[in-house]
């Protein structure tokens, strides 16, 4: 069964810092991969995906993320961090075998101290 | 293009009462997904529709739930009797097609108290 591990329920960073998110996935098939922001009071939006094409995948905001099948990891990186990146970030798997349901970590929420 | 909404925002009801949660998915959009946050907790799959039928309910908790999508647009999805371990955010998404992006609503926080 697929399931996604966010190691770090909080990670706190000063502006302008580098954003590290992590993520590991475990999976019998490929799996597609998706990285989810919520910002509060609103719902969650897709930052971006892996479809196994390009192993670094860029996504808005300046966010990336780089799938390594041999560490089943997709972390989220962002060179420089601004106010407006507080929010809880989602790491979340899909099989697409059979399903295109989305299986998600348990979310980190990003603190950015100016 | 609106986009994905939930009604009410907020419920707060007693145990053994009922509540009927509504998803109003982006038009055009016949797949249907409801997820399910418990305090502290993944974001759990309930069920999937394609257009008004149940395409996989496997995250259904039990009987107590009961999710329609009748004409294939909007959807409800009803708890009764509520009991306490139904607290949590109730969240809605929609996309086109099969594997395509899923666009999540604001989501519905449900208490029972």
């Amino acid at each position: 069964a697929q399931s996604v591990t966010q190691l770090g329920s909080h990670v706190s960073v000063s502006e302008g810092a580098l954003v590290l998110l992590r993520c590991n996935y475990s999976s019998s098939v490929p799996p597609y991969l998706f990285w989810y922001v919520q910002y509060p009071n609103q719902g969650l939006q897709l930052l971006l995906k892996y479809t196994s094409a390009a192993t670094l995948v860029k996504g808005i905001n300046g966010f990336e993320a780089e799938f390594k099948k041999s560490e089943t990891s997709f972390h989220l990186t962002k060179p420089s961090a601004h106010m407006s990146d507080a929010a809880e970030y989602f790491c979340a798997v899909s099989p697409l075998s059979n399903t295109d349901k989305l299986i998600f970590g348990t979310g980190t929420r990003l603190q950015v101290f100016p | 293009e609106a986009g994905v909404t939930q009604f009410p925002s907020h419920s707060v009801i007693e145990k053994g009462q009922t509540v009927t949660l509504r998803c109003d998915p982006i038009s055009g959009h016949d797949n249907l997904y409801w997820y399910r946050r418990v305090m502290g907790k993944e974001i759990k799959f309930l069920l999937h529709f394609v257009k008004e039928s149940k395409q996989d309910e496997s995250g259904m908790p039990n009987n107590r739930f009961l999710a329609e999508r009748t004409g294939g647009t909007y959807s409800t999805l009803k708890v009764q009797p509520a009991e306490l371990e139904d607290s949590g955010v109730y969240f809605c998404a929609s996309s086109q097609d099969y594997g395509f992006e899923q666009y999540f609503g604001p989501g519905t926080r449900l208490t029972v108290t």
